[in-house]
């Protein structure tokens, strides 16, 4: 089946410290990923939409300033939170679709990753 | 924007039957997704409804009606690894997904 690979899985780090985020479809070319967020008991927020080759698409109340997406392949794709801050803790993940016989596949998730600014 | 509803939570015991029902209110429409998510852990993909009608895999069904608006996961043969929460997601005319807040359900033995 589809596998989405994120890492890192956990980070820890200093407020003001940039991050990044790498998501990668290991056995299916992405044409489309997706970036979320989640804070603790609510639900998947969509925070831009990415395509390989071109600028990524931001959700309304999201700063693209501040959450950098790279989409260089249709393999990987970068989330970097620049000038981190505390209320940028959160669970962020990764999801990535692909089209077989014209039609757009389900979402694949990575793993996650969990970013707490101290 | 995309109105999804879904029960907070619910219970049941190992063995029994849960259907989570899901409501939604969409622009476009391209596909309704159910997820497992476990705590601290990112979404598994259940199910996917297109068309109306029911889809089964394994002790999981899901159904749709798009004409309602409407679908439900059933979670058949409950075991106690099922405890989770369990998000309905929709898939609008550009492809994204939005989801509701999620489903809890807790199995006792």
């Amino acid at each position: 089946g589809a596998v989405v690979s994120q890492h890192p899985s956990w980070v820890i780090c200093k407020s003001g410290t940039s991050v990044k985020i790498e998501c990668r479809s290991l056995d299916f070319q992405a044409t489309t990923m997706f970036w979320y967020r989640q804070f603790p008991k609510q639900s998947l927020m969509l925070m831009a939409t990415s395509n390989e080759g071109s600028k990524a698409t931001y959700e309304q109340g999201v700063e693209k300033d501040k959450f950098l997406i790279n989409h260089a392949s249709l393999t990987l794709s970068t989330l970097t939170v620049t000038s981190a801050h505390p209320e940028d803790s959160s669970f962020y993940i990764c999801s990535a679709s692909h089209l077989t016989g014209g039609d757009v596949q389900p979402q694949h998730f990575g793993d996650g990753t969990r970013l707490s600014i101290l | 924007g995309q109105n999804i509803d879904q029960p907070t939570e619910m219970t049941a015991t190992e063995g029994a039957i849960v259907q989570i029902n899901c409501t939604y209110q969409t622009s476009g429409f391209n596909g309704l997704f159910w997820y497992q998510q476990h705590a601290g852990e990112a979404p598994t993909f259940l199910s996917y409804n297109v068309l109306d009608g029911l889809e089964e895999k394994g002790r999981f069904s899901s159904f749709l009606s798009r004409s309602k608006g409407y679908s439900y996961l059933l979670l058949k043969e409950l075991q106690m690894k099922d405890s989770a929460s369990y998000l309905c997601a929709v898939r609008d005319g550009d492809y994204k997904l939005s989801f509701g807040a999620g489903t809890t359900v807790t199995v006792r033995a």
